[in-house]
């Protein structure tokens, strides 16, 4: 059964630091991650897909890469913003099936 | 039309009512998911419907029902309810029902129960 853990479980920093979330999983025979944000009350809003043979995908301030041998991913948020606070979810996608595993989040606080 | 609607976004029923959720999507999307959310928890699959079809139904107590009457509608049926059932309930949908998707949820329907 695949396990996914998000660390660290919350998050504060200042405006403007750089940073990293980090996602692990048990199953290495992923067929894709993808990396979502939730606001408070709110539903999921997609941030990155990255398909089991890719290493990276970047969009804007985001990049998000994949080691799928050590069971890792990784988010990085550059410039973080005020506006970037909210919780962070990874969810990994199996290889037949749709039963999309999410870890418990990180929450992000971004301090003006 | 790149997204998924959820109505209501606000409901409050007795453990007598009989109420439903409404999700719809105009993507052309052939899965169709619910999710139970629990405050501070990450979302929990309930069911998918893939062309229509209920195809997973992950051990849901029978006083969740839910229906797909066509490839854009989506509903979850709730009757005799518990408290415990409060959460947000969030539907979501993908191009087919296989891992290879990117799913976009819906906003969510907050659910409580007295």
């Amino acid at each position: 059964k695949q396990e996914v853990t998000q660390i660290p479980a919350a998050l504060s920093v200042p405006e403007g630091e750089n940073l990293v979330l980090n996602c692990s999983f048990t199953d290495s025979a992923i067929y894709n991650l993808q990396w979502f944000r939730q606001d408070p009350g709110k539903g999921l809003t997609s941030l990155l897909l990255i398909q089991s043979s890719q290493r990276e995908q970047t969009s804007g301030r985001l990049n998000a890469s994949l080691d799928k041998s050590s069971g890792r991913s990784t988010l990085y948020i550059a410039a973080s913003q005020p506006g970037d606070s909210a919780t962070y979810l990874c969810g990994v996608g199996p290889r037949s099936g749709s039963r999309l595993t999410f870890g418990e989040g990180t929450q992000l606080t971004v301090n003006p | 039309d790149t997204e998924v609607t959820q109505t209501p976004k606000h409901l409050v029923m007795g453990m007598t009512n009989k109420k439903s959720l409404k999700c719809e999507q105009h993507m052309g999307h052939r899965a169709m998911y619910w999710y139970k959310q629990k405050a501070k928890k990450p979302p929990e699959l309930m069911f998918v419907y893939s062309y229509e079809k209920l195809s997973i139904n992950e051990s849901v107590p029978s006083r969740f029902s839910p229906e797909c009457p066509n490839s854009s509608l989506l509903n979850l049926h709730l009757h005799a309810l518990q408290p415990e059932d409060s959460a947000l309930y969030l539907c979501a949908s993908s191009r087919r029902g296989s891992g290879a998707n990117v799913l976009t949820f819906g906003a969510g329907s907050r659910l409580t129960v007295l």
